[in-house]
């Protein structure tokens, strides 16, 4: 089943504005991480929090990660057009075999940045 | 200079047909992984491989199968393929031990079955 849900779905914002999107998860978790998608590209991973931390930030990123309530935010701040993606949450429950740590992804924010 | 990379980058095939994807990784990772991101942009695992061991999501038909000649590369090969194939499927790499479970995505190949 799904784990992480993102929230909204879709969001459009004026370049300088913060976006903040949210993900909600189901089950316990080592760390949450984040990535983004340009439209037609691969993933890339932006930012990991793990299960023990409660705000980490990365140059415009901010997360934070609720374990209580099992969310976690990501605020852009300052957006600029080239921030136009998608962004996903990824959870992961562990180490799963065959040397990896499977993640679970949610379905994504899409952020529009209109210049 | 590319770390992961994937060929085709665009599939178009009939119902019906075998067709294998490509993915090389050259960041010296031990685990790879295929995925699939449906219509509605939902990214989903399919495999994780390493040279010791494969795990299979279950919901993933046994039509698909992960092939690997060696460390750098895990290619997908798909077997009678069906309408609902239609998709984009990524490969990706991580090492475990370093920078914990981050994965490292290559662009991309969209299938599309007609």
């Amino acid at each position: 089943s799904q784990q992480g849900e993102e929230d909204p779905q879709a969001l459009s914002i004026q370049e300088g504005e913060n976006a903040t999107m949210n993900c909600s998860y189901k089950t316990s978790i080592n760390n949450l991480q984040w990535y983004r998608q340009n439209s037609g590209r691969g993933l890339v991973h932006l930012i990991l929090i793990r299960s023990n931390e409660r705000e980490k930030h990365s140059g415009r990123l901010r997360v934070t990660l609720d374990t209580s309530k099992k969310s976690s935010s990501l605020l852009i701040t300052a957006s600029r057009a080239a921030d136009t993606a998608s962004y996903f949450c990824a959870t992961d429950g562990g180490y799963s075999g065959a040397g990896s740590y499977q993640l679970t992804f949610g379905k994504g924010t899409k952020l529009s940045v209109i210049p | 200079d590319t770390a992961v990379s994937q060929t085709p980058k665009y599939l178009v095939t009939q119902m019906g047909n075998d067709k294998s994807i490509k993915c090389e990784q050259n960041l010296g990772h031990d685990t790879m992984y295929w995925y699939k991101q449906d219509s509605k942009k939902f990214l989903k695992i399919m495999f994780s491989y390493n040279n010791k061991e494969l795990i299979i999501n279950e919901t993933v038909p046994n039509r698909f199968s992960p092939k690997s000649p060696d460390k750098a590369h895990l290619n997908l090969h798909i077997n009678s393929l069906e309408l609902g194939d239609s998709a984009v499927y990524f490969c990706a790499s991580s090492q475990v031990g370093r920078v914990q479970e981050t994965q490292y995505f290559g662009p991309g190949t969209r299938l599309l079955v007609l």
